[in-house]
């Protein structure tokens, strides 16, 4: 399906490698940074998050940082796989304030190469 | 647990009618946001309802209507369709605890408008 946006960057990695998507946020007040990847007809599938007062934080084969002086993060994953195929997009929030509204990235479309 | 689901999956309707798309969320969660996806904006928020009150809502006409039921389904009306709303309209569900949360999404409903 085309769930996901046309001319999205492209990040092709072999199979086992590790993979680096980047993503740049708009709001230097925003206090909660997410990672999502959405696959073809689904909706986005939580990956990670992190909060503002941290500046790194692993879950299982995934590592997100956050640079919060030039407004930047990043999402890697070890050992990429087929599975991990997939369009990404950081997201960010401001939980001060309303805490349903997420700013979602234009998203990296991530292609594993076997 | 059940995910969150929306229905119906697939839609097409003729600009000018009218249209109502519906979301149930998680158990027990009780804030429900919608999104719009499109090629060209990507993601972009709509609005939020808890407690079945709109608590935040994003930059769309008034043609973009929502409301939450005191079971905490929530449902979406675009009226006057426009061949621009064709998209996939993504719900996500959350329980809100005053602090950073994850939102679950759903998988979409792709509304198309001829």
């Amino acid at each position: 399906g085309e769930s996901v946006g046309l001319h999205l960057p492209t990040l092709s990695v072999q199979e086992g490698d590790n993979s680096i998507i980047n993503c740049a946020y708009s709001n230097s007040a925003s206090d909660y940074f997410i990672w999502y990847k959405q696959e073809s007809g689904k909706g986005p599938q939580f990956i990670i998050d992190i909060r503002s007062n941290m500046d790194k934080r692993q879950g299982q084969r995934v590592t997100v940082l956050l640079n919060k002086t030039v407004k930047h993060l990043s999402l890697q994953i070890a050992a990429t796989q087929p599975g991990d195929s997939a369009v990404y997009f950081c997201a960010e929030s401001y939980y001060g304030g309303s805490q349903g509204n997420l700013i979602f990235g234009k998203g990296t479309k991530l292609s594993v190469k076997p | 647990k059940a995910g969150v689901t929306q229905t119906p999956r697939y839609l097409i309707k003729t600009r000018g009618q009218q249209v109502t798309l519906s979301c149930s969320p998680i158990s027990g969660h009780r804030s429900v946001s919608w999104y719009q996806q499109t090629p060209g904006q990507g993601l972009q928020f709509l609005f939020e309802y808890f407690s079945e009150t709109q608590r935040n809502k994003g930059n769309f006409p008034g043609r973009f209507s929502g409301r939450q039921f005191s079971n905490s389904r929530s449902e979406m009306n675009v009226s006057t369709l426009e061949l621009g709303d064709s998209a996939l309209y993504l719900c996500a569900s959350s329980v809100t605890g005053g602090g950073p949360y994850e939102q679950y999404f759903g998988p979409g409903t792709r509304l198309t408008v001829t």
